[in-house]
């Protein structure tokens, strides 16, 4: 099954303190995903790249969060300052063809 | 822009007893189709993949789409308690760089 990588599991902040996870893809795959689920399991898109360009970001994520595939280094995002909202499962996913998209097991951030 | 929605929200069967999802969706250019399970906000696993009207099975699941009526279908043939998650439907249109629209899920539980 799925070989993304993500790390850590979980993830404990307080308010404004800063959180960053980290999330290898599968090897080959050029696009990666972030995406959100809440506990209500909807999940909300954030960012995916192309090898180390932007495809698509929300709004939200101009904000405070941040994200960014370099070449040779895990792909990682970032939240400069979290918020009690931000808890959540927050899920990598990689794709080699459009059709496909692979996930990791997620970091479960919890802000306190 | 794309609504998916799933129903139920949750069911309950008896292992062994045939378990039927169902996922509705709003673009009918629609034109990937994909069944993912998670375990206890873990990782997302694929069970199936459909990309035209018809059937799909792999194991013991069973895709049915039907974009007239803008439906897919997730049937589970003898579930068993291991197969207790949530069921996640993802629909993607062509152009859509890469990335799916997910429903809320449905909650299966398969008792013994």
């Amino acid at each position: 099954n799925s070989k993304v990588i993500q790390t850590p599991r979980y993830l404990v902040k307080g308010q404004g303190q800063k959180a960053k996870m980290r999330c290898i893809p599968e090897k080959g795959h050029p696009v990666v995903f972030w995406y959100q689920q809440n506990k209500n399991n909807e999940f909300k898109f954030l960012i995916n790249f192309q090898n180390q360009e932007v495809l698509q970001q929300i709004d939200m994520t101009e904000k405070r969060f941040s994200a960014e595939c370099p070449s040779n280094s895990p792909c990682s995002l970032e939240i400069q300052s979290s918020e009690a909202g931000d808890s959540a499962l927050y899920l990598c996913a990689s794709s080699l063809y459009p059709e496909e998209q692979y996930f990791g097991p997620g970091t479960r951030l919890t802000v306190l | 822009q794309q609504k998916v929605q799933q129903s139920p929200e949750s069911l309950t069967v008896s292992e062994g007893a045939m378990a039927s999802l169902n996922c509705t969706f709003s673009d009918g250019t629609s034109n990937n189709f994909r069944w993912y399970r998670q375990h206890s906000a873990k990782g997302l696993e694929v069970l199936v993949s459909i990309f035209s009207d018809g059937e799909k099975e792999e194991g013991r699941f069973t895709a049915h789409l039907n974009r007239a009526n803008l439906h897919v279908s997730l049937h589970i043939r003898e579930p068993q308690p291991s197969d207790s998650a949530v069921y996640l439907c993802a629909v993607r249109t062509s152009g859509g760089n890469y990335k799916p629209t997910f429903g809320k899920g449905t909650s299966l539980v398969v008792h013994p």
